[in-house]
């Protein structure tokens, strides 16, 4: 079964670092998310990327946050300086292009950031 | 602003038992809703949806309700199974735009 694949399984950085976190997503789906997940708290939304531009973002997805999907098959998040709010684990999700339907989201195992 | 409500934090049920797990929402613009189950050190994994025009789908041994008038929906497990222990996360969308999720809920079945 296809799965979306998430790299690293678990970062440790300093605060102020940068961090990529990569993605590759199921290679038929053209959405693409990524959302966090604090220790204890809810699954956030932070963005949502399509035809190679970010088409919603949340208050989260500030300018510390980038997305990008340079090669056409990795979809990757930046971080430009952390921040220790900043340790959760992060999702990335992707979907087929439906143009109505449930909005089916397929998720990563995760990447778990820990900013000291 | 929390749209997405799910008011209980926690359910332990005993196996053979039904489970049931709430899920409110705010937003009237919400037209799929969708439960999703997360094991530890996984990413939550879609489980059943329901669309806003249906008030019932069933799927096996999981079934979900929707009241849209009282904006809220319900997951049924029955009979619920060890196996099925996990967080359960109930998520909307408006219109194939972004999910957004509840707090989730989980749920321990005991053997």
């Amino acid at each position: 079964e296809p799965e979306v694949t998430q790299t690293p399984s678990h970062q440790v950085t300093q605060m102020g670092q940068e961090v990529i976190l990569r993605c590759v997503p199921i290679s038929n789906h053209l959405y693409f998310y990524w959302y966090r997940q604090i220790l204890g708290q809810k699954v956030e939304f932070l963005v949502s990327f399509y035809n190679n531009e970010i088409s919603e973002k949340s208050e989260i997805f500030d300018d510390q946050f980038s997305v990008e999907r340079p090669d056409g098959s990795n979809f990757t998040l930046k971080i430009r300086s952390t921040k220790l709010e900043d340790s959760a684990m992060y999702f990335c999700a992707s979907r087929r292009d439906e143009v109505s339907g449930a909005n089916v989201l397929t998720f990563g195992a995760g990447s778990r950031l820990t900013v000291l | 602003d929390q749209q997405v409500k799910q008011n209980s934090p926690s359910l332990s049920v005993q196996e053979g038992r039904i489970s049931i797990l709430n899920c409110d929402y705010t937003n009237s613009m919400f037209d799929y809703f969708l439960w999703y189950k997360k094991y530890p050190a996984e990413g939550p994994t879609f489980l059943i949806s329901i669309s806003s025009i249906k008030d019932k789908n069933e799927d096996g041994r999981f079934t979900v309700f929707l009241n849209k008038s009282a904006k809220h929906l319900s997951l049924h497990i029955v009979p619920s199974q060890p196996g099925d222990s996990a967080v359960y996360f109930c998520a909307a969308s408006a219109q194939a735009g972004k999910s957004t999720f509840g707090d989730g809920t989980t749920l321990t079945v005991k053997p």
